[in-house]
C-alpha cells in the first residue's frame, strides 16, 4: 500500500498562474482533508469531505476550490495564485470507523512568486 | 470558533532531561491525537486519548487527558536526539464534524 500519494513534490508559480494539486490515498478511506503549513502557524485545514460528494470549507477557504472526484482522490485547485498562497500543502484522509487518526501525504511544497 | 493551544511552542532540552508539554482546547473533545512531524517530513499519528483521565505510554513518552477532557499532555524522559521534531496535538469537538483543529505544534530541539 501506497498510504497517501501527493504529486507534485515541489512547484514554482508566477502570481496569477492557475494549477492544481492532487491526492490521492489507497486505504479505502471516507474522508480527506487539505492542510497548509506555515511557519509557526501549525495546520491549517482548507477544505475536508467527509464522504465521496460532499466536501465542506475549513478554516482557510478563500482562494480555493476543492473535487472530490472519487473515493480515492481529492484534488485541491488554486484559480489564481497569489504569493501569500505560498505553503507546505498537506493531504491527508481516515477512516470515519473508531478512530479519528489521520494519514498524511508527503507534502506539496509551494511557492508564488 | 473552537482553538486548541500548545505550550510552550519551543522547548530546548539537554539530552537525558524530561519534560513535559501542554495542550489545552476552548471546547470540550470527543477525543485527542498527538502527532510529531521530523524536520522536512509529514505528520505522523502517535496516539489518540478517548476516555476521561486517561493515560497511555509509548516507551519513553506518556500522554494524558483531563478529566473534563479539554486539555491533554505528553511527558517525555529521558529526551534522546531521535526526539527531534514538532509534535502536535488535535482534538474533535464533541458532537463536532469530521474535521480535527490541531494546535500550533511544540517544536523540540536537543542538545546531544
Amino acid at each position: 500500500n501506497a498510504g497517501v500519494t501527493q504529486t507534485p513534490k515541489f512547484q514554482v508559480l508566477k502570481t496569477g498562474q492557475s494549477m492544481t494539486l492532487q491526492c490521492a490515498q489507497d486505504m479505502n478511506h471516507n474522508s480527506m482533508y487539505w492542510y497548509r503549513q506555515d511557519p509557526g502557524m501549525g495546520l491549517r485545514l482548507i477544505y475536508y469531505s467527509a464522504s465521496e460528494g460532499t466536501t465542506d470549507k475549513g478554516e482557510v477557504p478563500n482562494g480555493y476550490n476543492v473535487s472530490r472526484l472519487n473515493k480515492r482522490e481529492f484534488s485541491l485547485r488554486l484559480e489564481s495564485a497569489a504569493p501569500s498562497q505560498t505553503s507546505v500543502y498537506f493531504c491527508a484522509s481516515k477512516t470515519r470507523v473508531l478512530t479519528d487518526t489521520q494519514y498524511f501525504g508527503p507534502g506539496t511544497r509551494l511557492t508564488v512568486l | 470558533g473552537q482553538q486548541v493551544m500548545q505550550i510552550p511552542q519551543y522547548q530546548h532540552v539537554q539530552e537525558g532531561e524530561d519534560f513535559t508539554t501542554y495542550c489545552n482546547s476552548s471546547t470540550t473533545l470527543s477525543n485527542i491525537q498527538w502527532y510529531k512531524q521530523r524536520p522536512g517530513g509529514h505528520p505522523v499519528f502517535l496516539i489518540q486519548l478517548v476516555k476521561s483521565g486517561e493515560v497511555k505510554k509509548q516507551k519513553r513518552l506518556t500522554f494524558q487527558f483531563g478529566e473534563a477532557k479539554k486539555n491533554s499532555s505528553l511527558h517525555i524522559t529521558a529526551t534522546q536526539t531521535t526526539d527531534v521534531g514538532t509534535y502536535f496535538c488535535a482534538g474533535r469537538k464533541l458532537g463536532g464534524s469530521e474535521k480535527l483543529v490541531f494546535g500550533k505544534g511544540m517544536k523540540l530541539t536537543v542538545n546531544p
